[in-house]
């Protein structure tokens, strides 16, 4: 089936930094959305996107469509703590059934020790 | 705001026991759909509904069942409990059709089978 390739895994923030993280597929997709799982709850919406070349943000992240509409990507400007947590991204293949999903396996985010 | 929630946060069952986890949404959504997530394995969807009385395989429904009776009522079932289900389940509804496919997740329950 369809996969979703996320990267990084995972990795460490400090206060302030700028994150940035992305998704692949080898297939094209018509829609991306990002989500933000804290621990023990479901997964919240952050944004989402429906055109090819789209830029959008909420607050500090901003999310864009790739061009190829194999990729998106999300970025998170001047980082702070309560941001640690698991960010999923989520397409729907083109040719996929009706409102069907694919999810990356996520990246978790965490504090630098 | 869309508002899915599901009948417990946690829940210890015993091998063998029938298990229900009932899922309801506020906002009219006419898909509904269970995933399961685990460590390393990411979101998995187990079944899924366009409609009431409708329902779909996913990717690993084996072991599972699903009823939705109602539009807004999303039921699964583990006819008979294993170990190997012990996992956290999420629900999700969305609108039908293009071009909005987002989904929204109610809190997930935990679920540990002994």
């Amino acid at each position: 089936g369809q996969q979703l390739n996320q990267s990084p895994q995972s990795m460490f923030i400090q206060e302030g930094e700028d994150v940035s993280m992305n998704c692949t597929s080898s297939s094209i997709f018509n829609t991306w959305l990002w989500y933000k799982q804290d621990p023990g709850e479901g997964p919240v919406l952050l944004i989402a996107l429906y055109k090819a070349g789209e830029l959008t943000s909420n607050g500090r992240l901003t999310a864009q469509f790739g061009i190829t509409r194999k990729d998106s990507f999300l970025n998170i400007s001047a980082s702070i703590p309560s941001d640690v947590g698991i960010y999923f991204c989520a397409g729907r293949w083109l040719l996929g059934s009706q409102g069907n999903l694919i999810f990356g396996k996520g990246t978790k985010l965490s504090v630098k020790p | 705001d869309v508002k899915v929630t599901q009948s417990s946060r946690y829940l210890v069952k015993r091998t063998g026991e029938k298990v229900f986890l009932e899922c309801v949404q506020d906002m009219d959504h006419e898909n509904m759909f269970w995933y399961r997530q685990d460590p390393g394995l990411g979101l998995r969807l187990i079944y899924f509904s366009y409609d009431v009385k409708m329902k779909e395989k996913g990717d690993i429904p084996e072991g599972y069942s699903v009823s939705r009776e109602k539009k807004e009522r999303f039921s699964l079932i583990l006819e008979s409990a294993s170990t190997n289900q012990t996992s956290m389940y999420l629900c999700a509804s969305s609108r039908a059709g293009g071009p909005v496919y987002e989904q929204y997740f109610g809190p997930g329950t935990r679920l540990t089978v002994t």
